[in-house]
């Protein structure tokens, strides 16, 4: 198995930009998914396959990815974005693993 | 609409047995693997294993194996997750959450229950 380091906390004013990373201490690279935690909530996707956004996920929400290293991006932060975040990514053999998890704080 | 329905809150002992429950409607329940998640509080995701609902191949965690047993019911389109001896180190929120395909790039979970809150104590 592998694991997903994530910084355990991002702090961002609104209107601007959060970046968070998640690397991989394993290869090879699998993709990437991310999703987005309110509390009390369950967990909801907000990117998959590294980059893609689903329906319904505001564009302000992008993610990028750069060898073992993937990131996702918030920009124009709203207050409504305070959350914890996690990525989380899958193997061959069908197991999966999530990081271990980003709180966003809008101050 | 897909949704994915938990049973409700539970409050055990240490040393007794539970199962709890996730029912899926709205889409082809041996279509998708369940996965189950714990999050125990004030704490991260943590993937427990997945289940094929269709012949109900599983796939644990190794950090579960042996722990709990998944299962699955197709004729009532629920999978299930059981203990035979909690501990008070089980309490926890458990999901369960329906994984999107097998495909690279696709083994995402793209539905999740209400999650169960699990609390074993003396």
């Amino acid at each position: 198995s592998y694991e997903l380091t994530q910084p355990p906390s991002v702090s961002v004013s609104p209107g601007q930009t959060a970046r968070i990373t998640c690397s991989a201490d394993a290869l090879p690279k699998q993709y990437a998914y991310w999703y987005q935690q309110k509390p009390g909530q369950a967990p909801v996707l907000v990117i998959y396959k590294d980059i893609e956004r689903p329906s319904g996920i505001p564009e302000r929400f992008s993610g990028s990815s750069s060898g073992t290293t993937v990131t996702l991006t918030i920009s124009e932060v709203q207050a409504e974005d305070e959350a914890d975040y996690y990525c989380q990514s899958a193997d061959s053999s069908d197991t999966y693993v999530f990081g271990t998890g980003t709180k966003v704080t809008v101050l | 609409e897909v949704q994915l329905v938990q049973s409700g809150a539970d409050v055990k002992k240490p040393g007794e047995s539970l199962k709890i429950s996730c029912k899926g409607s709205g889409y082809s329940f041996t279509s998708h693997r369940i996965a189950w998640v714990r999050q125990m509080p004030g704490k991260g995701l943590e993937w427990m294993g997945i289940i094929n609902p269709g012949d109900s191949d599983t796939r644990y965690s190794p950090s579960f194996q042996g722990q709990v047993t998944i299962s699955a019911d197709r004729s009532a389109n629920t999978a299930y997750l059981q203990w035979s001896s909690l501990k008070a180190s089980d309490t926890a929120m458990y999901y369960c959450a329906r994984r999107r395909g097998w495909r690279s790039g696709w083994q995402y979970f793209d539905y999740w229950g209400q999650g169960t809150q699990v609390t074993v104590s003396s």
